[in-house]
């Protein structure tokens, strides 16, 4: 069974960073690329960035470029997300979910989503 | 920039089809997506390639394409169908939501 389990609740004051970790277990982790998705209270999906664990390429979107990491460790099988300069508008849930490997797949699995509050 | 325009909401009797639109600039030239999100839950998978379903997505839900608009249909729809409805393609190395539409079941 493929699944995703991602780290717990934060919250945080603004200009703090928060990492969010994803562990995978059923699959080859190596194999699949990772997203990351997050989404304000009460709005929609909104894509975050995109890494491939096989070679730790990235991508970001333009709303958190520079402020946001991306890493894998193939070892652990586990994604972690790292976001940086917290504004209030980035209060979401963050979710990972897997690359299904199809071009125009989508993705296939997602974490239960961790909640991250920026709150002063 | 990029983006996917979708309904805010649609209602839908219990046991009639529901359809839910998503359309953008040359959207038959990009591969889709739909997606499926319950209160208080993580979104799923129900369309990837414009038209196919994974498994265990019921033969209930299917999506077609005609121009720069895709359509997901769902037929004989039941309570718990109530949920928010994405669509998703790329823009280059983009990802892009539609800004979902909730489907009421009355």
């Amino acid at each position: 069974q493929v699944l995703l389990v991602q780290s717990g609740t934060e919250v945080k004051k603004p200009g703090d960073s928060v990492k969010v970790s994803c562990k995978t277990s059923g699959y080859s982790f190596e194999a699949f690329a990772m997203y990351w998705v997050r989404q304000a209270p009460g709005r929609g999906l909104e894509w975050v960035g995109w890494i491939n664990p096989a070679n730790g390429n990235t991508r970001q979107s333009q709303k958190v470029q520079g402020r946001l990491t991306l890493r894998s460790d193939t070892a652990a099988n586990m994604a972690y997300m790292e976001l940086s300069g917290l504004r209030g508008e980035d209060t979401a849930v963050y979710y990972c979910a897997r690359d299904s490997i199809l071009p125009g797949g989508g993705m296939d699995v997602w974490g239960q989503g961790t909640t991250v509050t920026v709150s002063s | 920039s990029y983006a996917l325009t979708q309904p805010p909401s649609v209602s839908v009797s219990p046991g009639q089809t529901a359809t839910i639109t998503c359309s953008g600039e040359n959207l038959e030239r990009k591969n889709t997506c739909w997606y499926q999100q319950r209160p208080g839950h993580s979104p799923v998978l129900l369309i990837y390639q414009d038209t196919k379903r994974p498994s265990g997505i019921p033969e209930r839900f299917s999506a077609s394409k005609s121009g720069s608009t895709t359509t997901l249909t769902i037929t004989d729809t039941q309570a718990l169908d109530e949920a928010d409805y994405y669509c998703q393609t790329w823009d280059y190395i983009t990802m892009i939501f539609g800004g979902g539409s909730k489907l009421t079941v009355l």
